[in-house]
């Protein structure tokens, strides 16, 4: 069956430091994945998209990975900050549609 | 407004109740999804609708859900008596929709449906 897989255990990390978050995928060949920010009581917030043909992607702090091989995304907070403390949601573009499948995020806690 | 609303932010009903929630996506974007996301849990996928094809409902848990999308832009979740379980924070997102595969996805605030 196709699953998403996110460490469902809070990532705590110093400020300053690097975090990396982990989404792993089985069954699937996504032609893209999305990476998404969701704070307590709010909607997600998209942040980065990385296609099926790039293997890296950056955005000022951010920094997504992509290993179709692996079948695997690792996404990067360089110099972590408290206000980077909220849920990471990676999904992926599921079948030839623009749907899009969730996996259930990982909630990462910068400590100051 | 420059984002996706949505309406009620907050529903209180009774077990075996229908309720009526309301999703106004961003002018202009031809794509609507709905998703269900439970305490802690991910998102979990409902239905979606792109321009005037028919809607992927492949998503939807049973027959007591169902949703429709008027002149192409407010669409409406309505769940028919309903359950405790279906108690969670249902979300709209709405995307410009394009022949390449770029959409991100622009979610609303949610619903919070607690079913007494």
């Amino acid at each position: 069956s196709q699953k998403i897989e996110q460490n469902s255990e809070a990532l705590n990390i110093q400020e300053g430091k690097t975090a990396t978050l982990t989404c792993n995928y089985t069954n699937y060949s996504p032609a893209y994945l999305q990476w998404y920010r969701q704070d307590p009581g709010r909607g997600p917030v998209f942040l980065l998209l990385i296609r099926e043909n790039e293997k890296e992607k950056r955005k000022e702090r951010l920094k997504v990975t992509f290993d179709t091989t692996l079948k695997q995304s690792l996404f990067h907070i360089t110099a972590s900050q408290p206000a980077d403390s909220a849920t990471y949601l990676c999904a992926l573009r599921s079948g030839a549609t623009n749907k899009l499948i969730f996996g259930t995020g990982t909630l990462l806690a910068v400590q100051p | 407004g420059a984002g996706v609303s949505q309406s009620p932010s907050n529903k209180v009903t009774e077990k075996g109740k229908d309720v009526e929630l309301r999703c106004d996506p961003i002018s202009g974007h031809t794509a609507l999804y709905w998703y269900r996301q439970s305490l802690g849990q991910g998102l979990e996928f409902l239905i979606y609708f792109q321009g005037n094809s028919a809607p992927d409902k492949s998503g939807l848990p049973s027959d007591r859900f169902s949703a429709e999308r008027t002149g192409g832009s407010v669409s409406t979740l309505t769940i028919q008596r309903t359950q405790q379980e279906d108690s969670a924070v249902y979300l709209c997102a709405s995307s410009l929709a394009s022949g390449g595969s770029y959409n991100e996805q622009f979610f609303g605030p949610g619903t919070r449906l607690t079913v007494l």
